[in-house]
């Protein structure tokens, strides 16, 4: 089955620890997307990859870093510099290139910051 | 930087009224997409429109991109409790700038 798979769907963590969200995706995609969305709230773009070993940061990538090492995966780290870190973050991919792209997304993880 | 600017934020309708909501972008689109969140869900692509006037229906669902290919709108005729979600346009600025979404609900 191809899709994208974001893990884990729930996270807990502890104020001032870094943690990293895992997207890994099996379409063949060039392009990958790290989005956030709090309650009530659009997507904001975080950060995004067009190619590997290449990314670049989007409107809220302060305290995020991201790699992207091979093509498949695309992950996220909050890093105890992001203030308020409690959110849904989503992972998306994408055909770039071609006119009738669109964009896949992966299930969510829900990260709660206690 | 680009922006994508979605109309109204929520919408409270009964069932079988209408419903549309509107996404406008302070530049130009190449092409404009449309999802649809469900309560807990992720985004799921529903339509992309490229051309300059185009009008697309998806059973009771009509997109329409504008003239100026600025603007767009989708409207849904006779909504049902299954078009409760969070619809999102998305210009493609390579990146999927997505607009605010707006919230229906749908009363029985």
């Amino acid at each position: 089955d191809g899709g994208i798979t974001q893990s884990p769907k729930y996270l807990f963590r502890k104020e001032g620890q870094n943690v990293t969200l895992s997207c890994e995706q099996n379409l063949n995609h060039d392009a990958m997307y790290w989005y956030r969305q709090d309650p009530g709230q659009g997507l904001r773009l975080i950060y995004y990859s067009q190619i590997v070993n290449d990314f670049q940061k989007g409107d809220i990538a302060e305290g995020y870093s991201v790699s992207r090492e091979k093509k498949e995966s695309f992950p996220l780290t909050v890093t105890s510099a992001q203030k308020n870190p409690t959110a849904f973050y989503l992972c998306a991919s994408s055909s770039p290139g071609r006119m009738n792209t669109e964009a896949f997304f992966g299930q969510g993880t829900r990260l709660t910051v206690v | 930087g680009q922006q994508v600017m979605q109309i109204p934020q929520y919408q409270h309708v009964q069932e079988g009224e209408d419903f549309t909501t509107y996404c406008n972008s302070s530049t130009t689109l190449s092409n404009i997409q449309w999802y649809k969140q469900r309560p807990g869900g992720h985004p799921v692509f529903l339509i992309q429109l490229v051309k300059s006037g185009e009008v697309k229906k998806q059973k009771r669902l009509t997109f329409q991109f504008g003239e100026a290919k600025k603007n767009s709108s989708l409207h849904i005729t006779a909504t049902q409790t299954t078009d409760v979600g969070t619809y999102f346009c998305a210009g493609n600025f390579n990146k999927f700038y997505f607009g605010s979404g707006t919230k229906l609900n749908v009363k029985p």
